[in-house]
Protein backbone atom coordinates (compact mmCIF):
# COMPACT_ATOMS: atom_id res chain seq x y z
CA UNK A 1 0.00 0.00 0.00
CA UNK A 2 2.74 2.39 -0.93
CA UNK A 3 1.85 6.09 -0.91
CA UNK A 4 3.46 7.33 -3.89
CA UNK A 5 4.37 4.74 -6.58
CA UNK A 6 7.07 4.98 -9.46
CA UNK A 7 7.88 2.44 -12.45
CA UNK A 8 9.97 1.71 -13.34
CA UNK A 9 12.96 1.69 -10.66
CA UNK A 10 15.35 1.31 -13.04
CA UNK A 11 15.44 2.42 -16.58
CA UNK A 12 18.91 2.23 -19.19
CA UNK A 13 18.26 3.21 -22.45
CA UNK A 14 19.77 4.53 -26.13
CA UNK A 15 19.75 7.77 -26.90
CA UNK A 16 17.40 8.72 -29.16
CA UNK A 17 15.02 6.53 -27.82
CA UNK A 18 11.34 7.37 -26.35
CA UNK A 19 10.52 6.49 -22.45
CA UNK A 20 7.59 6.59 -20.09
CA UNK A 21 8.08 6.30 -16.47
CA UNK A 22 4.40 6.02 -14.63
CA UNK A 23 2.98 7.61 -11.29
CA UNK A 24 0.88 6.64 -8.91
CA UNK A 25 -0.87 8.09 -5.53
CA UNK A 26 -3.14 6.67 -3.38
CA UNK A 27 -3.55 9.20 -1.05
CA UNK A 28 -6.63 10.92 -2.57
CA UNK A 29 -4.26 14.32 -3.36
CA UNK A 30 -5.00 16.75 -6.18
CA UNK A 31 -1.65 17.56 -6.92
CA UNK A 32 1.10 15.95 -8.30
CA UNK A 33 4.80 16.77 -9.25
CA UNK A 34 7.73 15.68 -11.01
CA UNK A 35 11.20 16.28 -10.32
CA UNK A 36 14.71 15.79 -11.58
CA UNK A 37 17.20 15.24 -9.06
CA UNK A 38 21.12 15.62 -11.34
CA UNK A 39 24.25 13.50 -10.01
CA UNK A 40 25.01 16.08 -7.28
CA UNK A 41 21.72 15.34 -5.47
CA UNK A 42 20.23 18.85 -6.81
CA UNK A 43 16.44 18.55 -6.90
CA UNK A 44 14.41 20.82 -9.11
CA UNK A 45 10.66 20.77 -10.00
CA UNK A 46 10.16 20.35 -13.47
CA UNK A 47 5.72 20.12 -13.27
CA UNK A 48 3.29 20.49 -11.28
CA UNK A 49 -0.46 19.07 -12.26
CA UNK A 50 -3.25 19.91 -9.87
CA UNK A 51 -6.55 18.15 -10.55
CA UNK A 52 -5.46 17.24 -14.02
CA UNK A 53 -4.59 20.96 -15.17
CA UNK A 54 -0.97 21.74 -15.80
CA UNK A 55 -0.19 24.23 -13.35
CA UNK A 56 3.58 24.45 -13.38
CA UNK A 57 5.99 24.11 -16.18
CA UNK A 58 9.51 24.93 -15.56
CA UNK A 59 12.07 25.77 -18.21
CA UNK A 60 11.81 21.80 -19.12
CA UNK A 61 13.25 20.50 -23.23
CA UNK A 62 9.58 20.08 -24.77
CA UNK A 63 10.74 16.57 -25.28
CA UNK A 64 9.63 15.78 -21.74
CA UNK A 65 5.42 15.92 -21.53
CA UNK A 66 3.58 14.78 -18.66
CA UNK A 67 -0.08 13.81 -18.67
CA UNK A 68 -2.28 13.15 -16.33
CA UNK A 69 -5.36 10.74 -17.36
CA UNK A 70 -6.45 11.51 -13.71
CA UNK A 71 -5.71 12.80 -10.41
CA UNK A 72 -4.19 9.79 -8.69
CA UNK A 73 -2.03 9.35 -11.70
CA UNK A 74 1.16 11.88 -13.22
CA UNK A 75 3.33 10.07 -16.22
CA UNK A 76 6.38 11.29 -18.11
CA UNK A 77 6.74 10.80 -21.35
CA UNK A 78 10.35 11.32 -22.37
CA UNK A 79 11.32 11.91 -26.68
CA UNK A 80 14.65 11.77 -28.37
CA UNK A 81 16.63 10.87 -24.83
CA UNK A 82 20.00 12.18 -24.39
CA UNK A 83 22.78 11.74 -21.97
CA UNK A 84 22.30 14.70 -20.33
CA UNK A 85 18.98 13.57 -19.27
CA UNK A 86 20.27 10.79 -17.28
CA UNK A 87 19.06 11.55 -13.79
CA UNK A 88 17.03 10.10 -10.63
CA UNK A 89 13.14 11.27 -11.73
CA UNK A 90 10.60 11.84 -8.57
CA UNK A 91 7.21 12.01 -8.58
CA UNK A 92 5.09 13.78 -5.39
CA UNK A 93 1.85 14.59 -4.46
CA UNK A 94 0.07 16.99 -1.86
CA UNK A 95 -3.37 17.57 -0.89
CA UNK A 96 -3.49 21.00 -2.45
CA UNK A 97 -0.23 23.04 -3.26
CA UNK A 98 0.12 24.45 0.51
CA UNK A 99 0.68 21.41 2.48
CA UNK A 100 3.55 18.74 2.36
CA UNK A 101 4.87 17.09 -0.80
CA UNK A 102 5.32 13.23 -0.60
CA UNK A 103 7.77 11.60 -2.90
CA UNK A 104 7.95 8.16 -4.54
CA UNK A 105 11.17 6.14 -4.75
CA UNK A 106 12.10 7.52 -7.65
CA UNK A 107 12.76 6.02 -11.14
CA UNK A 108 17.11 5.94 -12.14
CA UNK A 109 17.28 6.65 -15.76
CA UNK A 110 20.72 5.99 -17.35
CA UNK A 111 20.95 7.19 -20.85
CA UNK A 112 24.09 5.32 -23.11
CA UNK B 1 12.01 33.57 -8.24
CA UNK B 2 12.59 31.97 -4.69
CA UNK B 3 16.43 30.78 -4.57
CA UNK B 4 17.47 28.39 -1.78
CA UNK B 5 20.92 28.14 -0.17
CA UNK B 6 21.71 25.59 2.31
CA UNK B 7 24.94 25.16 4.46
CA UNK B 8 26.92 22.88 4.48
CA UNK B 9 27.53 20.74 1.67
CA UNK B 10 28.67 17.72 4.26
CA UNK B 11 28.73 17.27 7.86
CA UNK B 12 30.51 15.03 9.57
CA UNK B 13 29.37 14.35 13.63
CA UNK B 14 30.07 12.13 16.23
CA UNK B 15 27.52 9.78 17.51
CA UNK B 16 26.10 11.54 20.37
CA UNK B 17 26.82 15.04 19.51
CA UNK B 18 24.34 17.61 17.84
CA UNK B 19 24.42 18.39 14.09
CA UNK B 20 23.10 21.73 12.56
CA UNK B 21 22.22 22.69 9.03
CA UNK B 22 21.57 26.47 7.68
CA UNK B 23 19.18 27.37 4.96
CA UNK B 24 18.74 31.26 3.66
CA UNK B 25 15.63 31.92 1.21
CA UNK B 26 14.96 34.78 -1.05
CA UNK B 27 11.44 35.33 -1.37
CA UNK B 28 9.79 37.12 1.53
CA UNK B 29 6.29 35.67 0.70
CA UNK B 30 7.67 32.52 1.39
CA UNK B 31 5.79 30.56 4.53
CA UNK B 32 6.06 27.42 4.42
CA UNK B 33 9.55 25.32 4.77
CA UNK B 34 10.06 21.78 4.96
CA UNK B 35 12.84 19.69 6.01
CA UNK B 36 13.37 16.01 3.82
CA UNK B 37 15.74 13.62 4.76
CA UNK B 38 17.15 11.08 2.11
CA UNK B 39 18.58 7.48 2.28
CA UNK B 40 20.00 5.50 0.06
CA UNK B 41 18.30 5.03 -2.59
CA UNK B 42 15.02 6.53 -1.40
CA UNK B 43 12.98 9.46 -2.55
CA UNK B 44 12.99 12.00 -0.01
CA UNK B 45 10.59 12.01 3.26
CA UNK B 46 9.69 14.92 5.08
CA UNK B 47 11.07 14.78 8.87
CA UNK B 48 9.38 18.19 9.99
CA UNK B 49 8.06 21.66 8.65
CA UNK B 50 7.50 24.99 9.94
CA UNK B 51 4.99 27.94 8.81
CA UNK B 52 5.89 31.41 8.78
CA UNK B 53 3.59 32.61 12.14
CA UNK B 54 5.63 30.22 14.00
CA UNK B 55 9.79 30.45 14.90
CA UNK B 56 10.39 27.21 16.91
CA UNK B 57 9.17 23.74 16.22
CA UNK B 58 10.36 20.24 18.11
CA UNK B 59 9.75 16.90 17.49
CA UNK B 60 11.95 14.75 19.54
CA UNK B 61 15.09 14.77 18.49
CA UNK B 62 14.62 17.39 15.84
CA UNK B 63 13.97 21.10 15.67
CA UNK B 64 13.62 24.09 12.93
CA UNK B 65 13.97 27.57 13.86
CA UNK B 66 13.08 30.34 11.74
CA UNK B 67 14.02 33.57 11.48
CA UNK B 68 11.70 35.28 8.79
CA UNK B 69 13.28 38.57 9.17
CA UNK B 70 16.64 37.64 8.07
CA UNK B 71 14.98 35.05 5.74
CA UNK B 72 16.65 32.15 6.84
CA UNK B 73 15.64 28.61 9.08
CA UNK B 74 17.52 26.14 10.17
CA UNK B 75 17.60 22.31 11.21
CA UNK B 76 18.90 20.97 15.16
CA UNK B 77 19.33 17.36 15.17
CA UNK B 78 20.09 16.80 18.85
CA UNK B 79 22.04 13.07 20.02
CA UNK B 80 22.46 11.96 16.51
CA UNK B 81 22.61 8.29 16.21
CA UNK B 82 24.04 6.41 12.98
CA UNK B 83 20.37 6.24 11.79
CA UNK B 84 20.62 9.81 11.08
CA UNK B 85 23.44 9.36 8.02
CA UNK B 86 21.09 10.71 4.79
CA UNK B 87 20.87 13.84 2.72
CA UNK B 88 18.81 16.75 4.36
CA UNK B 89 17.17 19.15 2.28
CA UNK B 90 15.44 22.48 3.24
CA UNK B 91 13.01 23.96 1.04
CA UNK B 92 11.11 27.01 0.64
CA UNK B 93 7.76 27.43 -1.22
CA UNK B 94 8.00 30.18 -4.00
CA UNK B 95 5.45 31.89 -5.84
CA UNK B 96 2.38 29.90 -6.69
CA UNK B 97 3.41 27.57 -4.07
CA UNK B 98 6.47 25.97 -5.80
CA UNK B 99 8.74 24.15 -3.71
CA UNK B 100 12.35 25.56 -4.00
CA UNK B 101 15.01 23.04 -2.28
CA UNK B 102 18.17 23.69 -1.05
CA UNK B 103 21.43 21.63 -2.60
CA UNK B 104 21.37 19.36 0.01
CA UNK B 105 23.66 18.69 3.30
CA UNK B 106 25.26 15.20 3.57
CA UNK B 107 25.25 14.16 7.23
CA UNK B 108 27.95 11.03 8.13
CA UNK B 109 26.75 10.26 12.07
CA UNK B 110 29.98 8.28 13.11
CA UNK B 111 29.65 5.56 15.67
Amino acid sequence: DTAVSQTPKYLVTQMGNDKSIKCEQNLGHDTMYWYKQDSKKFLKIMFSYNNKELIINETVPNRFSPKSPDKAHLNLHINSLELGDSAVYFCASSQERRTEAFFGQGTRLTVV
Amino acid sequence: GENVEQHPSTLSVQEGDSAVIKCTYSDSASNYFPWYKQELGKGPQLIIDIRSNVGEKKDQRIAVTLNKTAKHFSLHITETQPEDSAVYFCAANGAGNKLTFGGGTRVLVKP
